[in-house]
């Protein structure tokens, strides 16, 4: 498997434009993960999946922010109208249902810059 | 509430002497434990886990981390430290008892080995 499938890699954007950050998670991989990582928040868990539907989202930062998960294969994070304060590198993470003992896994990121 | 503390955020030691990277947490059941390394500008990469049973759990490059209960510690070590070991390594907890919960991640400790 090629592991958990982040893009674009890096994005850059100008404030208000929408940003759209796309995730594929590991076939077979029930849960996944998008968190976003900066130097002064470190790792933040934003929302996560369970079987497709969203379970826990209250880490998103405000309504700008949204996520879907049309199917098993495929994630999207939105932000609409993105800001400056929005640059971060975005991860996606997913993992098999275990009772928990199992680990994630997580895709390369992609490095949003709002300039 | 589950919770991870990394106390230092950087540990520099010389190549070839043994390695040390602090994690204590806190849980109100049993933990999952996790260690990942992030190299620069990649995604998260698991190295080890504590489920349950022996204390000293080995993984990936040569590491190792001890489970202690008592001190509700989980330290990641390596006997002979490498260059390429720096990068930034985080530890995250899940509580066993509650179902399914989410990883909660340190906010890392950043590893720098001198040639």
């Amino acid at each position: 498997d090629a592991g958990v499938i982040q893009s674009p890699r890096h994005e850059v954007t100008e404030m208000g434009q929408e940003v759209t950050l796309r995730c594929k998670p590991i076939s077979g991989h029930d849960y996944l993960f998008w968190y976003r990582q900066t130097m002064m928040r470190g790792l933040e868990l934003l929302i996560y999946f369970n079987n497709n539907v969203p379970i826990d989202d209250s880490g998103m930062p405000e309504d700008r922010f949204s996520a879907k998960m049309p199917n098993a294969s495929f994630s999207t994070l939105k932000i609409q109208p993105s800001e400056p304060r929005d640059s971060a590198v975005y991860f996606c993470a997913s993992s098999l249902t275990g009772k928990g003992n199992t680990e994630a896994f997580f895709g390369q990121g992609t490095r949003l810059t709002v300039v | 509430a589950q919770s991870v503390a990394q106390p230092e955020d950087q540990v520099n030691v010389a190549e070839g002497n043994p390695l040390t990277v602090k994690c204590t947490y806190s849980v109100s059941g049993n933990p999952y434990l996790f260690w990942y390394v992030q190299y620069p500008n990649r995604g998260l990469q698991f190295l080890l886990k504590y489920i349950t049973g022996d204390n000293l759990v080995k993984g990936s490059y040569g590491f190792e981390a001890e489970f202690n209960k008592s001190q509700t510690s989980f330290h990641l070590k390596k006997p002979s430290a490498l260059v390429s070991d720096s990068a930034l390594y985080f530890c995250a907890v899940r509580d066993s008892g509650r179902g399914y919960s989410t990883l909660t991640f340190g906010k890392g400790t950043m590893l720098l080995v001198s040639p």
